[in-house]
C-alpha cells in the first residue's frame, strides 16, 4: 500500500550533464503530475499525463526538459544539459483520475546542478 | 503569475493559539485545496473545498470560501508544535485538473 516514491532521493550533477528523475505513482492512479519547487516558493507545474492521452506539456520550461510515462505507470523526467537554475525540489504527484482532484505526492527529488 | 496568494508569509504563534492563514486568487475555480509541507519535502493533501461550499471542517482544521472575494481561509485550532510546516493553497480551475499553488505560508507553532 506504498504511496509515492520517488528516486533518486537527491542527486547532484555537474552544469551540462543530464539527469533523470523517476517517479512512481500509487497503483491504479492514472494521473500523475511533475512539479518543480525552488528554494522558498511555491510548486510550478510542469507536466501532467492522464491514461493514454497525450501529455499536457504546458508547463515544461524549455526544450531540455521531457518525461516519459511507460505502461501508464512509472514516470521519468529527464533534464538534458542541465543549468544551475535547474537546482530546485522535483515532486511527483498522482491521482486516481483526471476527475479526482486530491493529488498525492511522493517525497521529491533534491536536484543541485554544480 | 501565481494564481493563489497567501497571507501572511509566516506566521508564529504558541502552541493552543490558533492560526489562521488566508489565500487570494485570480480566476474562476472549481474546488481549492489546502496542502502543508514539512521541511521542503512532499506536500501532504488536508483539504478540499469546492466552489458551491462555503465551510468545511475536518477535526482542528476549518476551511472557508468567498469566492466573491475570491479567498480562501484556514483556521488551525489549538495548534500543536507538530503543526509547524509550511501551508499551501492550490486552486483547481478544471482544466486538465492542473492545479495552481500559491508561494506558502510557513508556520512556526512554539512549545
Amino acid at each position: 500500500g506504498a504511496g509515492v516514491s520517488q528516486s533518486p532521493s537527491n542527486k547532484v550533477t555537474e552544469k551540462g550533464k543530464d539527469v533523470e528523475l523517476r517517479c512512481d505513482p500509487i497503483s491504479g492512479h492514472t494521473a500523475l503530475y511533475w512539479y518543480r519547487q525552488s528554494l522558498g516558493q511555491g510548486l510550478e507545474f510542469l507536466i501532467y499525463f492522464q491514461g493514454n492521452s497525450a501529455p499536457d506539456k504546458s508547463g515544461l520550461p524549455s526544450d531540455r526538459f521531457s518525461a516519459e510515462r511507460t505502461g501508464g505507470s512509472v514516470s521519468t523526467l529527464t533534464i538534458q544539459r542541465t543549468q544551475q537554475e535547474d537546482s530546485a525540489v522535483y515532486l511527483c504527484a498522482s491521482s486516481i483520475s483526471r476527475d479526482q482532484e486530491t493529488q498525492y505526492f511522493g517525497p521529491g527529488t533534491r536536484l543541485l546542478v554544480l | 503569475s501565481q494564481q493563489g496568494e497567501e497571507d501572511p508569509q509566516a506566521l508564529s504563534i504558541q502552541e493552543g493559539e490558533n492560526a489562521t492563514m488566508n489565500c487570494s486568487y485570480k480566476t474562476s475555480i472549481n474546488n481549492l485545496q489546502w496542502y502543508r509541507q514539512n521541511s521542503g519535502r512532499g506536500l501532504v493533501h488536508l483539504i478540499l473545498i469546492r466552489s458551491n461550499e462555503r465551510e468545511k471542517h475536518s477535526g482542528r482544521l476549518r476551511v472557508t470560501l468567498d469566492t466573491s472575494k475570491k479567498s480562501s481561509s484556514l483556521l488551525i485550532t489549538a495548534s500543536r508544535a507538530a503543526d509547524t510546516a509550511s501551508y499551501f493553497c492550490a486552486t483547481d480551475t478544471g482544466a486538465n485538473s492542473k492545479l495552481t499553488f500559491g508561494k506558502g505560508i510557513t508556520l512556526s507553532v512554539r512549545p
